[in-house]
């Protein structure tokens, strides 16, 4: 069945570092990805989205490629802020509009 | 109302009760999943409704747990008989349900069992 794989946290970082959180992707059609972000006492929300390879979603600096040669969906951002600790789950939806969730990786940036 | 809405947004109840815990999602979504989120883990799947019919039962633990939608609209899970293990945070979301929309959550229900 289709799955995701994401990186294992945590991750601790210091401002201004540059970030990379790995996704990887078991799927048997064409799924759309994503990228959601808990914030600590907070609900998931949406941080980005690719439907199609190829595809760049990005949003708050954060960047992911939907790379269907290598099945993967990399976060990246440049320059982490204090205020992006949080949890980060890679996400995918089948065509029949199922979600599979990561584990999630939690990320802590220090001043 | 504008987001998803779960109700109640914490309950504590004696192992061996039952607990019904609600999710009211966006108008109009047709698509409707309940997750559990036990402390410092991912999000465990439960049950994925499309209008009133959930194609997508696999992810409930046991037959203490059951789900319905009425209406196309709001959402019930039921736990007979709780146990410990079943606290944790319950998470509704709805979508559209087109190719590439995204999943909308609402706050989730922390369910502590005693």
């Amino acid at each position: 069945g289709d799955s995701v794989t994401q990186m294992e946290g945590p991750v601790t970082l210091s401002e201004e570092a540059f970030l990379t959180i790995n996704c990887t992707y078991t799927a048997t059609g064409y799924p759309s990805l994503f990228w959601y972000v808990q914030y600590p006492g907070e609900g998931l929300q949406l941080l980005l989205k690719a439907t199609k390879a190829d595809d760049k979603g990005s949003n708050k600096g954060f960047e992911a490629t939907y790379r269907k040669e290598t099945t993967s969906f990399h976060l990246e951002k440049g320059s982490v802020q204090v205020s992006d600790s949080a949890v980060y789950f890679c996400a995918l939806s089948d065509p029949g509009n199922q979600f599979y969730f990561g584990t999630g990786t939690s990320l802590t940036v220090i001043p | 109302g504008a987001g998803v809405s779960q109700s109640p947004s914490n309950k504590v109840t004696e192992k061996g009760k039952d607990v019904e815990l609600r999710c009211d999602p966006i108008s109009g979504h047709t698509a409707l999943y309940w997750y559990r989120q036990s402390l410092g883990q991912g999000l465990e799947f439960l049950i994925y409704f499309q209008g009133n019919s959930a194609p997508d039962k696999s992810g409930l633990p046991s037959d203490r747990f059951s789900a319905e939608r009425t209406g196309g609209s709001v959402s019930t899970l039921t736990i007979q008989r709780t146990q410990q293990e079943d606290s944790a945070v319950y998470l509704c979301a709805s979508s559209f349900g087109g190719t590439g929309t995204e999943a909308f959550f609402g706050q989730g229900t922390r369910l502590t069992v005693v």
